[in-house]
């Protein structure tokens, strides 16, 4: 069983491109969370979705910024119109269910040039 | 709002020390808590993970123990290995299943 794979690691975009990563669950996984790390900062949640649903995006930018969770698929985080102050780390964990141990992907880091 | 906080910040000890992470939380209606490690540019690798009803979690040279009544929890690392440097970072889950983080301790273990 791998791990959650997120692709592609490195990611670089010019100012008003649009980023899309990619993040695949563990096998059986149907929780799936967001979280972006910005430079010398902690981690902060940015969406929680289950299959084909979005549960929680209370921590997603009002603008730009979009995630999905198709029933065949990777999720995918879409950003917008890309701006300098994107430039992060983004993570994707997935768990079985809600109580139980999650497990982090590798991070994109996206670096808007 | 969930606020976690970790102390120390940073941490530099000596090969072989036992050493005591702290942290603290705000609200104590949590599901679990489990603890991170993130090495420099990498992800986040499990350590361990403590449900709200239990007390502690042991694995290895690692245990974490939760009180979740106070709103604390600390992870003990024995007899530390320059291989544990990194950044341990705890995180709650709460309402809607999202995790808190702390801002993490970086622990550097000198040989």
């Amino acid at each position: 069983n791998a791990g959650v794979m997120q692709n592609p690691r490195h990611l670089v975009r010019r100012r008003g491109q649009e980023a899309r990563l990619r993040c695949s669950p563990m096998k059986g996984h149907s929780h799936v969370y967001w979280y972006r790390q910005l430079p010398e900062e902690g981690l902060k949640f940015m969406v929680y979705l289950q299959k084909e649903n979005i549960i929680d995006e209370s921590g997603m930018p009002k603008e730009r910024f979009s995630a999905e969770f198709p029933k065949e698929g990777p999720s995918i985080l879409r950003i917008q119109q890309v701006v300098r102050g994107d430039s992060a780390a983004y993570f994707c964990a997935s768990s079985p269910r809600p109580d139980t141990e999650a497990f982090f992907g590798q991070g994109t880091r996206l670096t808007v040039v | 709002k969930q606020e976690v906080t970790q102390i120390p910040a940073a941490l530099s000890v000596p090969e072989g020390e036992n050493l005591v992470l702290n942290c603290s939380f705000t609200d104590s209606a949590i599901y679990n808590l489990q603890w991170f490690r993130q090495d420099p540019g990498k992800g986040l690798t499990s350590l361990l993970l403590i449900q709200s009803s239990q007390r502690e979690q042991t694995s290895g040279r690692l245990n974490a123990s939760l009180d979740k009544s106070s709103g604390r929890s600390t992870l003990y690392i024995a007899a530390s290995q320059p291989g544990d440097s990194a950044t341990y970072l705890c995180a709650v889950r709460g309402n809607f299943n999202k995790f808190y983080f702390g801002s993490g301790t970086k622990l550097n273990v000198k040989p």
